[in-house]
C-alpha cells in the first residue's frame, strides 16, 4: 500500500530558528500533499496543500511567510517553519490522497512531527 | 456554519464488548464519509468509507452507517480488544479537502 515518510519525528529548536520538516511519497507519486497542524486532544487542522510544480494554497489564518511549503519533485514536499515561536509547538502531519477506484480524497499520512520550541 | 462532531469524552468499555461511535454533521452534503484511526503521536490511518447511497459498510469486525437524513454515522467495532484502544476521526471532503471531526478516544479494558 501507498507508504508517506515524514522525517523528523519529534524536534526542539530556540526561539527564533527555523526547523524543515520532510514529507516524502515512498511507492506512488503524490502531485499534491496536504499539511495539517494538530493540537492536543484537538482535531488536526489543514493548514495548506503543497502542489508540486506551483505555490502552495493556504487556509484563511495560516502565514504562508511563517509556514513555508515547497513541493519540490512528485515525491516529495517540505514544511519550513521559519522563525519558530514556542506557539509553533505542535504535531505536523503531511498526508498524500489517493482516489482509487472509490474517486473519494482517501489520505495516507506520515508518522507526523512533533515540534518543540523553546 | 459548518461543523463535524464526535463526542469528545472517551469511551471506555470492556474487552470483548460492541463499541459503537458517533459522527454528527452540519452545513455539509458530503458524497461520502471516512474513518480514521489515530494512535497517540502517530498520524492517522485510514478505515473505512462509506458513500451517501450506501446505508452500512463492513470491514472485519467494523461496521459503519450512514444516514444522510440524520447527518450522522456511526462506528462500531464488535468484539472488542485492548489493542482498538485507539483515537477514532470521522472525515468529510469539502471542496476537494477533507475536514476531520474532533475525535473520540476509545479505551478498551481487558
Amino acid at each position: 500500500g501507498a507508504v508517506v515518510s515524514q522525517h523528523p519525528s519529534r524536534v526542539i529548536c530556540k526561539s527564533g530558528t527555523s526547523v524543515k520538516i520532510e514529507c516524502r511519497s515512498l511507492d506512488f507519486q503524490a502531485t499534491t500533499m496536504f499539511w495539517y497542524r494538530q493540537f492536543p486532544k484537538q482535531s488536526l487542522m489543514l493548514m495548506a496543500t503543497s502542489n508540486e510544480g506551483s505555490k502552495a494554497t493556504y487556509e484563511q489564518g495560516v502565514e504562508k511567510d511563517k509556514f513555508l511549503i515547497n513541493h519540490a519533485s512528485l515525491t516529495l514536499s517540505t514544511l519550513t517553519v521559519t522563525s519558530a515561536h514556542p506557539e509553533d509547538s505542535s504535531f505536523y502531519i503531511c498526508s498524500a490522497p489517493n482516489r482509487g477506484n472509490s474517486g473519494a480524497n482517501v489520505l495516507t499520512f506520515g508518522a507526523g512531527s512533533r515540534l518543540t520550541v523553546l | 456554519s459548518q461543523k463535524i462532531e464526535q463526542n469528545s469524552e472517551a469511551l471506555n468499555i470492556q474487552e470483548g464488548k460492541t463499541a459503537t461511535l458517533t459522527c454528527n454533521y452540519t452545513n455539509y452534503s458530503p458524497a461520502y464519509l471516512q474513518w480514521y484511526r489515530q494512535d497517540p503521536g502517530r498520524g492517522p490511518v485510514f478505515l473505512l468509507l462509506i458513500r451517501e447511497n450506501e446505508k452500512e459498510k463492513r470491514k472485519e469486525r467494523l461496521k459503519v452507517t450512514f444516514d444522510t437524513t440524520l447527518k450522522q454515522s456511526l462506528f462500531h467495532i464488535t468484539a472488542s480488544q485492548p489493542a482498538d484502544s485507539a483515537t477514532y476521526l470521522c472525515a468529510l471532503e469539502a471542496f476537494q479537502k477533507l475536514v476531520f471531526g474532533t475525535g473520540t478516544r476509545l479505551l478498551v479494558s481487558p
